[in-house]
């Protein structure tokens, strides 16, 4: 069975300071990764998708996140936080292993928060 | 305009009332899915539906039911029988990359 944990359920950082969300997953096949973003009484907008190809994956918004199979990782970064970028997260995985559409395991979420 | 429409928005429901929520899609997407959303605990899967006229339970189905008699509708409905409904429910669909797009959500609430 899949699962994601998302380490700390909230983050905050000032302007212009590096953004980190965690986020690290468990699947008995090589997983697809997804990051969400979620505004407040809105639905979730997908940032960014590792499908096994390139494991540093650039999104919208100048959000990225890096693959690392050795740590069942995929933490989501940004060099430079706005204030616009204040959400919600989730991170999600998708088993593949069925070899058909399926169903995603959402993380918890993580709060972000940006401070002038 | 492309998308995945719930409605309504806000809805609020008596004690022992059943209500249904709408979800419409025209991305010609074949799987389509209900979550429900509560603060901390993430999106939880209530049912989800691969094709038209089959639909399968999710991780809290109880209290739930749906439909699928058509490709571009997946209705929700909250019976009496769900003891705490109130919450915020995502419609959402998956295209052939495996990737979910979402509605704006609908809020119930139980009065």
């Amino acid at each position: 069975a899949q699962s994601v944990t998302q380490l700390g359920s909230h983050v905050s950082v000032s302007e212009g300071a590096l953004v980190l969300l965690r986020c690290n997953y468990s699947s008995s096949v090589p997983p697809y990764l997804f990051w969400y973003v979620q505004y407040p009484n809105q639905g979730l907008q997908l940032l960014l998708k590792y499908t096994s190809a390139a494991t540093l994956v650039k999104g919208i918004n100048g959000f990225e996140a890096e693959f690392k199979k050795s740590e069942t990782s995929f933490h989501l970064t940004k060099p430079s936080a706005h204030m616009s970028d204040a959400a919600e997260y989730f991170c999600a995985v998708s088993d593949l292993g069925g070899g058909s559409n399926y169903k995603l395991t959402f993380g918890k979420g993580t709060l972000l928060t940006v401070n002038p | 305009d492309g998308g995945i429409t719930q409605s309504p928005k806000y809805l609020f429901r008596k004690e022992g009332q059943n209500v249904t929520l709408s979800c419409e899609q025209n991305l010609n997407h074949d799987a389509m899915y209900w979550y429900r959303q509560d603060p901390g605990q993430g999106l939880r899967l209530i049912y989800y539906s691969q094709i038209v006229n089959d639909f399968q339970k999710g991780d809290i189905a109880e209290g739930y039911s749906v439909s699928r008699e058509k490709k571009e509708s997946f209705p929700l409905t909250v019976t009496s029988a769900q003891k705490n409904p109130t919450a915020f429910y995502l419609c959402a669909t998956q295209d052939k990359g495996n990737t979910i797009y979402f509605g704006e959500g609908s809020w119930l609430t139980v009065v």
